[in-house]
């Protein structure tokens, strides 16, 4: 099993731009959920699913969205990135709708210029 | 609502050292307790967890008490190597099942030199 697998590992957008973060998940979770991380704030919740087509925000869910086609993805999409999302983002997945003992995938550095 | 508070770091250590990262919550039932580790240029990682009050549990020689009575979880190890330097997050499960996410702590840095 390859875990959870994120791309791209490393990014520099302008300000404006749109992308997407790729996050997958091969071990058949249900819960799927991603995060930013920044110096001194911890780990925040974006947005998080609890199965395919089901999506709901987390803690700090504007200038993001998401969505939940299949079990195995859960991409991020930057609408028009911000200076301000400059930051780690990490994808998590755990068995069933619980956020239990979540697995992390390897995280993208984000900077936005 | 669920929170964590744990102790400010950086904690730096010699090899061989022992060590304690503090960490107490705050819930109104009795969740399970994790700590998560993140060693650098990495995701996090479950080192251990415990399920229930005076559960012990450990993983690489690393230990957490899950204590009631004092609500609280301190990840201990006898003997700190380098290749422990990482971050060390506590962490709780929500209480509704399915929303939301794991509370986390803000996470200890913890420096071991040789």
């Amino acid at each position: 099993n390859a875990g959870v697998t994120q791309t791209p590992k490393f990014q520099v957008l302008k300000t404006g731009q749109s992308m997407t973060l790729q996050c997958a998940q091969d071990m058949n979770h249900e819960y799927m959920s991603w995060y930013r991380q920044d110096p001194g704030m911890g780990l925040r919740l974006i947005h998080y699913s609890v199965g395919a087509g089901i999506t709901d925000q987390g803690e700090v869910p504007n200038g993001y969205n998401v969505s939940r086609s299949t079990t195995e993805d859960f991409p991020l999409r930057l609408l028009s990135a911000a200076p301000s999302q400059t930051s780690v983002y990490f994808c998590a997945s755990s068995f069933g709708q619980a956020p239990y003992e979540q697995y992390f995938g390897p995280g993208t550095r984000l900077t936005v210029t | 609502g669920d929170s964590v508070t744990q102790m400010e770091g950086p904690v730096t250590l010699s090899e061989e050292a022992f060590l304690t990262i503090n960490c107490t919550y705050t819930a109104t039932g009795y969740p399970s307790l994790f700590w998560y580790v993140q060693y650098p240029g990495e995701g996090l990682q479950l080192l251990l967890k415990a399920t229930k009050a005076d559960d012990k549990g450990s993983n690489k020689g690393f230990e957490a008490t899950y204590r009631k009575e004092t609500t609280s979880f301190h990840l201990e190890k006898g003997s700190v190597q380098v290749s422990d330097s990482a971050v060390y997050f506590c962490a709780l499960p929500p209480e509704d099942t399915g929303r939301r996410a794991l509370t986390f702590g803000s996470g200890t840095r913890l420096q071991v030199q040789p």
